[in-house]
């Protein structure tokens, strides 16, 4: 079955410093993953997604993921850490084109604080 | 398009009681998504349609919650009686066409407290 996890419930960064949100996947058949934001007290935002075009996805607010199918993994970063990007962050996983295999399997969520 | 509507934002209500949650999709979208979040399961399918049929119910915990989809603008989730351990914030999504790579937009979800 596929799955999916991020480690490290918890990151805190400096405003201006790297963020790096770490995902790796299981599953025995290429993987669509997707990327989503949840503000506080909001619904989940599509960051950006990998469909099995570039392995390199360029997302919304200057994030970026790249799909790395020898290690598993699909990890979050930008490079310049803002207030704003304060938020729960959310890795999912879908490896079917049909039936319930066809539904997102989301990670337990990073939270990402940024210090001043 | 005004995304996924969900009402009520909050809903506080003691346990034993009927709870009923709303969701309304974007227009157009075929699917439909009901979605728990817990601090300890994280985010849980419940149910998902597909032009307003539920196709798989299997994430529903008990037979104590129920939803229906009666048309395409309009779907609810249902909790009868509710209890202490059903507090969680329900999302409802939506998406067009699954089988493709669209992500899913969800609501802003409603905070269901059960005392």
């Amino acid at each position: 079955a596929q799955s999916v996890t991020q480690l490290g419930s918890h990151v805190s960064v400096s405003e201006g410093a790297l963020v790096l949100l770490r995902c790796n996947y299981s599953s025995s058949v290429p993987p669509y993953l997707f990327w989503y934001v949840q503000y506080p007290n909001q619904g989940l935002q599509l960051l950006l997604k990998y469909t099995s075009a570039a392995t390199l996805v360029k997302g919304i607010n200057g994030f970026e993921a790249e799909f790395k199918k020898s290690e598993t993994s699909f990890h979050l970063t930008k490079p310049s850490a803002h207030m704003s990007d304060a938020a729960e962050y959310f890795c999912a996983v879908r490896t079917g084109y049909g039936g319930s295999q066809g539904n997102l399997i989301f990670g337990k969520g990073t939270k990402l604080s940024v210090k001043p | 398009d005004a995304g996924v509507i969900q009402s009520p934002r909050h809903e506080v209500t003691e346990m034993g009681q009927e709870v009923t949650l709303r969701c309304k999709p974007i227009s157009g979208h075929d699917y439909l998504f009901w979605y728990r979040q817990t601090m300890m399961r994280g985010l849980e399918l419940l149910i998902y349609f597909n032009n307003n049929v539920p196709i798989d119910d299997s994430g529903m915990p008990e037979d104590r919650f129920s939803a229906k989809m009666p048309n395409a603008s309009f779907s609810t989730l249902k909790i009868q009686p509710s209890e202490p351990r059903d507090s969680a914030v329900y999302f409802c999504a939506s998406s067009l066409n699954r089988d493709r790579n669209y992500g899913y937009t969800f609501g802003s979800g409603t905070r269901l407290t059960v005392v």
